[in-house]
């Protein structure tokens, strides 16, 4: 197994592009989730997803966007890229939020 | 903000000296989990806690969940270098489908 898989590792935007970030797991987990890690602030969720079909907001949703097609794939997608969007993203999965979460290895993104 | 406080949010010990974290939520949580983050990693999954009153231990690091199951604690005794990292905990809120994380306590120790 290969686990969460997060693809890029690191990422460099200009103010205004967009891009998505990818994440796949193959534990066929139902609960994902994506958090952004800024210094002095842990872990703030931003969507999550409990099924193929349902997404909800986290903390901080403003300026992302995420689907769930496959049970497998949650990507995020950001709309258009801010300076303060500067952050390494971690996509996590389990098969509930009140379980173990598994964590992907990050991606890097810098937005100047 | 964040429903799931967590203090202190540095710590430097000196190896062989004990370490505590403790988080703290606004409302009951139906299970508190733990979670170590060494430097340029990515978060691993330690222990969870569920019953109220609870202690796990795991070798040298000694979990407790409150009786009001609003709080918990994480302690280390006699710290290590390997024990250096982030130290997060997490509930899940919203009915129990939003885990949201405390914003960690990092822990670095001098040999």
């Amino acid at each position: 197994n290969a686990g969460v898989t997060q693809t890029p590792k690191f990422q460099v935007l200009k103010t205004g592009q967009s891009m998505t970030l990818q994440c796949a797991q193959d534990m066929n987990h139902e609960y994902m989730s994506w958090y952004r890690q800024d210094p002095g602030m842990g872990l703030r969720l931003i969507h999550y997803s409990v099924g193929a079909g349902i997404t909800d907001q986290g903390e901080v949703p403003n300026g992302y966007n995420v689907s769930r097609s496959t049970t497998e794939d949650f990507p995020l997608r950001l709309l258009s890229a801010a300076p303060s969007q500067t952050s390494v993203y971690f996509c996590a999965s389990s098969y509930s939020s009140l379980r173990e979460q598994y964590f992907g290895p990050g991606t890097r993104l810098t937005v100047t | 903000g964040q429903q799931v406080m967590q203090i202190p949010q540095y710590q430097h010990v000196q190896e062989g000296e004990d370490f505590t974290t403790y988080c703290n939520s606004s409302t009951t949580l139906s299970n508190i989990q733990w979670y170590k983050q060494r430097p340029g990693g990515h978060p691993v999954f330690l222990i969870q806690l569920v019953k109220s009153g609870e202690v796990k231990k795991q070798k040298r690091l000694t979990f407790q969940f409150g009786e009001a199951k609003k709080n918990s604690s994480l302690h280390i005794t006699a710290t290590q270098t390997t024990d250096v990292g982030t130290y997060f905990c997490a509930g899940p809120l919203r009915y129990g489908n939003k885990l949201v994380f405390g914003a960690g306590t990092i822990l670095r120790v001098k040999s």
